[in-house]
C-alpha cells in the first residue's frame, strides 16, 4: 500500500479554483497532523500549511504566500485531507505534496498544478 | 524566517564520504532541534532521511548520518554510491510556525 496518493490537479486559468484531495493509508490518520508542501518546476521545496489532527485542536496553519487564498482541511472519516486554492496565481504552478507528520514521515507522489491562462 | 542555506553542489567518488552543511542563524537552528534532511531523486517524491537533528527512521541507511553545531546542521553520506545521487534538502520543521526549507544540494557521483 502506498501511505499517500494525491488527485485533483490539472491546469486551470489566473483567477480560479482548484480542490486537492490526498487519501492516506497503512497509520492512524486521524491522530496524524499532515502538510501540504510544493515545489515549483525546477525549483526547491516550499511548505505550504498544516493541519493538526482534532485531538490536538485541529489549527491550521499557512504559508504566507497562500494565506486568505488557500484552506487546508481534513475527514477523518475518509482519511482525506483536502486542499482548496483560491484566487489562484501563475506562481502557484508547482508539483504539490501531501505529507504525514509534523516532519513528512511519508510523502504522496505529488499532483501537478498548472495556473496558466 | 529566511530560507536555510545549502551548498548548490557536492561531488565525491564512489566509496568516499560527503557532507552537506545547513546553514542558519541563532533564531533558527541555533535554537531548535527540530531539523529534519530529505532525499529526492530526479521526478520523484522526497523521501525522509532524518529528524530531529540526527535520528534516522527506520529502514534508511545507516550510511546517512547527521549532526547540529551552533547554527549549523550537516548531513553526511558514507560509502557515497551512484544511487546517493539526487538533491538533498535540509528543513527546519515547528509545531506552530512554518516548515522552513533549504535551498538543495545537488550531489553528483563522480
Amino acid at each position: 500500500d502506498v501511505p499517500l496518493v494525491e488527485s485533483g490537479g490539472g491546469l486551470v486559468k489566473p483567477g480560479g479554483s482548484l480542490r486537492l484531495s490526498c487519501v492516506g493509508s497503512g497509520f492512524t490518520f486521524t491522530d496524524t497532523w499532515m502538510n501540504w508542501v510544493r515545489q515549483a518546476p525546477g525549483k526547491g521545496l516550499e511548505w505550504v500549511g498544516r493541519i493538526k489532527s482534532k485531538s490536538d485542536g485541529g489549527t491550521r496553519h499557512y504559508a504566507a504566500p497562500v494565506t486568505g487564498r488557500f484552506t487546508i482541511s481534513r475527514d477523518d472519516s475518509t482519511n482525506t485531507l483536502y486542499l482548496q486554492m483560491d484566487s489562484l496565481r501563475t506562481e502557484d504552478t508547482a508539483m504539490y505534496f501531501c505529507t504525514s507528520s509534523n516532519y513528512g514521515y511519508f510523502w504522496g507522489q505529488g499532483t501537478l498544478v498548472t495556473v496558466s491562462s | 524566517q529566511s530560507a536555510l542555506t545549502q551548498p548548490a553542489s557536492i561531488s565525491g567518488s564512489p566509496g568516499q564520504s560527503i557532507t552537506i552543511s545547513c546553514a542558519g542563524t541563532s533564531t533558527d537552528i541555533g535554537s531548535s532541534n527540530l531539523v529534519s534532511w530529505y532525499q529526492q531523486h530526479p521526478g520523484k517524491a522526497p523521501k525522509l532521511l532524518i529528524h530531529d537533528v540526527s535520528d534516522r527512521p527506520s529502514g534508511v541507511s545507516y550510511r546517512f548520518s547527521a549532526s547540529k553545531s551552533a547554527n549549523t546542521a550537516s548531513l553526511t553520506i558514507s560509502g557515497l554510491q551512484a544511487e546517493d545521487e539526487a538533491d538533498y534538502y535540509c528543513s527546519l520543521y515547528s509545531n506552530t510556525g512554518p516548515w522552513i526549507f533549504g535551498g538543495g544540494t545537488k550531489v553528483t557521483v563522480l
